[in-house]
Order: C-alpha cells, then structure tokens, then sequence
C-alpha cells in the first residue's frame, strides 16, 4: 500500500459525459501527478501540481482540468469524454517539488461507453 | 520525444536466472527512475539514479546509468516467480525536472 489513494475504483460512463476523478496523497507528500495509461499511449504524464499550485504540463488535453486543494488533495476533470479517453488514471504523490520518487496509487479505471 | 524505450518488450526467463532490462532515452536528464507495475495495478517506485551515478543497488536490484550513451539497464539478480510484472523507466528532462516520460515498459515472466 503506497498510502495514496484514488475514488472511484471503476467508472463508467457515456460519450458527452463529465466525471471527476479523486487523489489523496500520502501524508506529507506536497506534489500530485496525473498519469493516464492506455494500451496505444502506454503511460502519459499529465499534470502535476505541488501544494496547490500548478508545475508541470505534459499531454493533457483541454478538456481535461485538475487542482489541488488546500488539504493537498487532487481531482481530475475530464470533460466530453470520448471512447479514446477510456484509460486507467493514476494518481502520484512526492515529497518535494522535484526530483523525487513517486508513490502511484492504484487508479480508476475509466470505460466511455 | 524524450520518452524512454525499454528493450526487450517481453523477456521470459526461470526462476533464480537474472533478468536485464534496457531504457534507452533521447535528451539529457536530471534523473531516471525504474518502476514496476503488477498486471493492472498502481506503478511501485524501486530506484532513482542521479545523472551525476553510475550505479545503484537495492537489494537484488542493480541499476547502471551510462548518459554518455543515453540509456540505463536493470538487472535483477536470482529472479523469483513473484518478480513477474512489467517493468518501466521514467525519465525527467534537462531544464524541466517535473516533467516525467515513461517508456513503454518491459513486461518480465518468471516462470516457476
């Protein structure tokens, strides 16, 4: 068990829709990473926040959104979903605001429908 | 892209024999990081490497960093059954630590 944990487990859901995915990092740890992993794309950094603020932009799209909150948890937007985006999203925490290891939660899988 | 290749994409060996797993990378970087990931579940951290090391052990693990050649190896020493999983290296860029690329992974069979 890393400590980071991730709500929901599975979701799914339909073309069109709007879901919001849900971090909590281990205690202590300031950064946040969203990852998403499909078989095509394999593992793609997403965003990365450190204790609120945003630091680091990979391939996100611009339907998706994320923050962190004051108590250091994240949530991922993702908007307009289409069958492409059906991925598992991980969740990672570090201590500091780089150069660090990652703690991955165990994902939500994503089905678009 | 800066993203990693690991090499070879499915290695399958016997318990006990070692295991080398290769991730070559394309611009300079400030870290690599090798993870696992069990079928379907959450990546677990097993090293960081520095740019400025060129090696590092943990336990049955050995890792070299070679940045003169761009690319890092795993070695995993007296394999066991329970080793079996994929197996990913993650790279930062130069000027951009948060950045994280991971290569597509090799995925390790253990066979009993």
């Amino acid at each position: 068990d890393s400590g980071v944990t991730q709500t929901p487990k599975h979701l799914i859901t339909a073309t069109g829709q709007r879901v919001t995915l849900r971090c909590s990092p281990r205690s202590g740890d300031l950064s946040v990473y969203w990852y998403q992993q499909s078989l095509d794309q394999g593992l793609q950094f997403l965003i990365q926040y450190y204790n609120g603020e945003e630091r680091a932009k990979g391939n996100i799209l611009e339907r998706f959104s994320a923050q962190q909150f004051p108590d250091l948890h994240s949530e991922l937007n993702l908007s307009s979903l289409e069958l492409g985006d059906s991925a598992l999203y991980f969740c990672a925490s570090s201590v500091g605001r780089e150069g660090y290891e990652q703690y991955f939660g165990p994902g939500t899988r994503l089905t678009v429908t | 892209s800066q993203q990693g290749e690991e090499d070879p994409q499915a290695l399958s060996i016997q318990e006990g024999e070692n295991a080398t797993m290769n991730c070559s990378y394309k611009t300079s970087i400030n870290n690599l990081q090798w993870y696992r990931q069990n079928s379907g579940r959450g990546l677990v951290h097993l090293i960081l490497i520095r740019s400025n090391e060129r090696e590092k052990h943990s336990g049955r693990l050995r890792v070299t960093l070679d940045t003169s050649k761009k690319s890092s190896s795993l070695l995993i020493t007296a394999s066991r059954a329970a080793d079996t999983a994929s197996y990913f290296c993650a790279t930062d860029a130069l000027y951009n630590f948060n950045k994280f690329y991971f290569g597509s992974g090799t995925k390790l069979n253990v066979k009993p």
